[in-house]
């Protein structure tokens, strides 16, 4: 089945500077990519994504590249501020029989923003 | 106002006692799932539902059930809890059952087996 790796599991920047987070996802069929931000105790929530006939998308700070042919997809956080702070997860999403599309989770980077 | 609402949001019980976490949403969305979230897991699917009455297990459905009898609950029974389930879970909604929709997650239900 897929399988979604997430790298690195802690990242700490100053604010200011750039973040990256990767993620190596198995399942050549997947074709949805999200990107989750969870701050501490809450719920997680859709900061981005990205389809796999798209090879960039950007919003703001944040934006995400994907790679089809190596399989793997990035977030990259510019101009970072202490906001930013929480866990980020990745996630692929294959298609099933009957048109089911599954989420597979990474398991997650937290990124520490310093002043 | 669009939500998933969970309940209880916490919660302490004993190995052995039967409870159900439950799980409602006003979207009239088909797609329902629930999540579990441990340190260096990320979430891991336990069961989902793509309409009244379908349900499937996910990765983790060991020693969870779950029913789809009306649209709009979901709820998760654990028949006989045990320590290992002691963890954060989510539930979540989307409109279909193909990406790209937007999933809406509840806001979290913190259970505890000791």
């Amino acid at each position: 089945g897929e399988n979604v790796e997430q790298h690195p599991s802690t990242l700490s920047v100053q604010e200011g500077d750039s973040a990256v987070i990767k993620c190596t996802y198995s399942d050549s069929a997947s074709n949805y990519f999200p990107w989750y931000k969870q701050e501490l105790g809450k719920r997680p929530q859709l900061i981005i994504d990205i389809r796999s006939n798209v090879g960039e998308k950007k919003d703001q700070r944040i934006a995400v590249t994907l790679n089809k042919t190596a399989k793997h997809f990035s977030l990259h956080i510019t101009e970072t501020q202490p906001e930013d702070s929480a866990v980020y997860f990745c996630a692929a999403s294959p298609l099933f029989s009957g048109g089911y599309n599954k989420l597979i989770f990474g398991a997650g980077t937290r990124l520490a923003v310093h002043p | 106002e669009a939500q998933v609402t969970q309940n209880p949001r916490y919660l302490i019980t004993v190995t052995g006692k039967k409870l159900t976490v439950t799980c409602s949403q006003n979207m009239n969305h088909e797609y329902m799932s629930w999540y579990r979230q441990d340190p260096g897991l990320g979430l891991r699917q336990i069961y989902y539902s793509m309409n009244v009455e379908v349900t499937d297990k996910g990765d983790v459905p060991e020693g969870y059930k779950v029913s789809r009898k009306e649209k709009r609950n979901f709820p998760l029974i654990l028949e006989s809890p045990s320590p290992n389930q002691t963890s954060l879970y989510f539930c979540a909604s989307r409109m279909g059952i193909s990406s790209g929709n937007t999933i809406y997650f509840g806001e979290g239900s913190w259970l505890t087996v000791v």
